[in-house]
């Protein structure tokens, strides 16, 4: 699986977009984004993937650039509760979609 | 709404005791997961099971077993427990045709 590059943090202000950023260079052409976020004390929870096209659904909008080698999560009004670490996966689709966790970046939104 | 479920939030045991952490999953998921998670080294993949009686070894499988004789429960043993098996469990479960993976609340199991 390509591996990821993220930030180790970030601070946002409240009402403001994040813009949480990922570089995958190494990125093959059946491989896919995958973001996922982790909140104080509690397990992953997904939030979006995508292939090549941009994405976007009730929780955030996923950029990919053309070439595919990095990408962009972006929360559009970031609220207190979206603090959390969040973490950037590639992987292919196949296989027992096991996953790998990088380090992640942690996110702090303030008021 | 989905769920997946773990036996405890907090577990203490004792060094050289049987441990089973259980999982529960309500979405009739083929895929089921267990991590472990350590500050200052993520979330590491013990074990994961693609099918009833099926598993594979994760990243870091020393010390743990597994057992899955039922669809919707995944269980992590320590068959012997250890101090360095101190930390968060998580599982996790999914379908076959997607990476989109459900988490438990987690087991903070310390080892004393």
């Amino acid at each position: 699986d390509a591996k990821t590059t993220q930030p180790p943090s970030m601070d946002c202000a409240e009402g403001r977009a994040a813009n949480l950023p990922c570089n995958h260079s190494t990125i093959s052409g059946n491989e896919y984004v995958y973001w996922y976020r982790q909140i104080h004390s509690q397990g992953p929870q997904y939030i979006i993937h995508g292939l090549k096209n941009n994405e976007t659904n009730e929780m955030a909008s996923l950029i990919i650039t053309e070439d595919r080698k990095s990408s962009t999560l972006i929360l559009p009004h970031a609220t207190l509760r979206d603090t959390a670490v969040y973490y950037c996966i590639v992987a292919f689709s196949g296989g027992y979609n096991k996953l790998i966790f990088g380090a992640g970046t942690r996110l702090a939104v303030h008021p | 709404d989905v769920k997946v479920t773990q036996s405890s939030r907090y577990l203490v045991k004792r060094t050289g005791e049987k441990v089973f952490l259980e999982c529960v999953q309500d979405m009739d998921h083929e895929n089921m997961f267990w991590y472990r998670q350590d500050p200052g080294l993520g979330l590491r993949l013990i074990y994961f099971s693609y099918d009833v009686k099926m598993k594979e070894k994760g990243d870091i499988p020393e010390g743990y077993s597994v057992s899955r004789e039922k669809k919707e429960r995944f269980s992590l043993i320590l068959e012997s427990a250890s101090t360095n098996q101190t930390s968060m469990y998580l599982c996790a479960s999914t379908r076959t045709d997607t990476y989109e993976q459900y988490f438990g609340p987690g087991t903070r199991l310390t080892v004393t």
